[in-house]
């Protein structure tokens, strides 16, 4: 099992790009999550899905789009990037109704804004 | 508006000591804590987790103690090693039924050997 997937590793872009990271899960999960960690800020979470068809907002979701057609993959967009979403973004996915809650973390796309 | 609070953001411990985490969080419906261990260039992995039924949880060198009253709880690593330098996260989940997990801001810990 490969676990959480993401694609790009790296990218850079220009102000007003756009551009869309791909997470992948091979878990079976139902929950998928994007979160985005910047220096001294820890962890937040951008949108997340508790199910194939289904998104909702989280904590910081404004300037990003995701969608969830099928229940492996959850896809982060950026319509219309600004130096202010420079940052390291983390896709994770759990399972649910269990006593042993985790959360399964891929290994982060660093995205450069210019 | 930070639920959940982490420090110290730094800690140096030498080989062999005791690392402390602090974690305080405001939000009763909280009902789950977890650590996060963050090595450079990874992403982060679960390393222990505690309910607030149990004041205390053990698994190695990693201990997590809970104090519900006072809405608190730390990691305590036992005996550290140059292999635990990472970022430690302290994390809450609501109980809410999404699962969403509120992360505090991290401390960097590194022992030095």
């Amino acid at each position: 099992n490969a676990g959480v997937t993401q694609t790009p590793k790296f990218r850079v872009l220009k102000t007003g790009q756009s551009m869309t990271l791909l997470c992948a899960q091979d878990m079976n999960h139902e929950y998928m999550y994007w979160y985005r960690q910047d220096p001294g800020m820890g962890l937040r979470l951008i949108h997340y899905s508790v199910g194939e068809g289904t998104t909702a907002k989280g904590e910081v979701p404004d300037g990003y789009n995701v969608s969830r057609l099928k229940k492996q993959n959850f896809l982060l967009g950026l319509e219309s990037a600004a130096p202010s979403q420079t940052s390291v973004y983390f896709c994770a996915s759990s399972y649910t109704g269990t006593e042993d809650f985790e959360q399964y973390f891929g290994p982060g796309t660093r995205l450069t804004v210019t | 508006q930070q639920q959940v609070k982490q420090s110290p953001q730094s800690l140096i411990v030498q080989k062999g000591g005791i690392s402390i985490i602090n974690c305080a969080y405001e939000n009763t419906a909280f009902d789950y804590f977890p650590w996060y261990q963050q090595f450079p260039g990874k992403g982060p992995a679960l390393l222990i987790a505690i309910r607030p039924d149990v004041s205390e949880k053990k698994e190695g060198r990693f201990t997590i103690s809970f104090n519900k009253s006072a809405k608190q709880f730390s990691l305590h690593i036992m005996d550290s090693q140059p292999g635990d330098s990472a970022t430690y996260f302290c994390a809450a989940r609501d109980q809410g039924g999404s699962e969403k997990l509120v992360f505090g801001k991290g401390t960097k810990l590194t022992v030095n050997p």
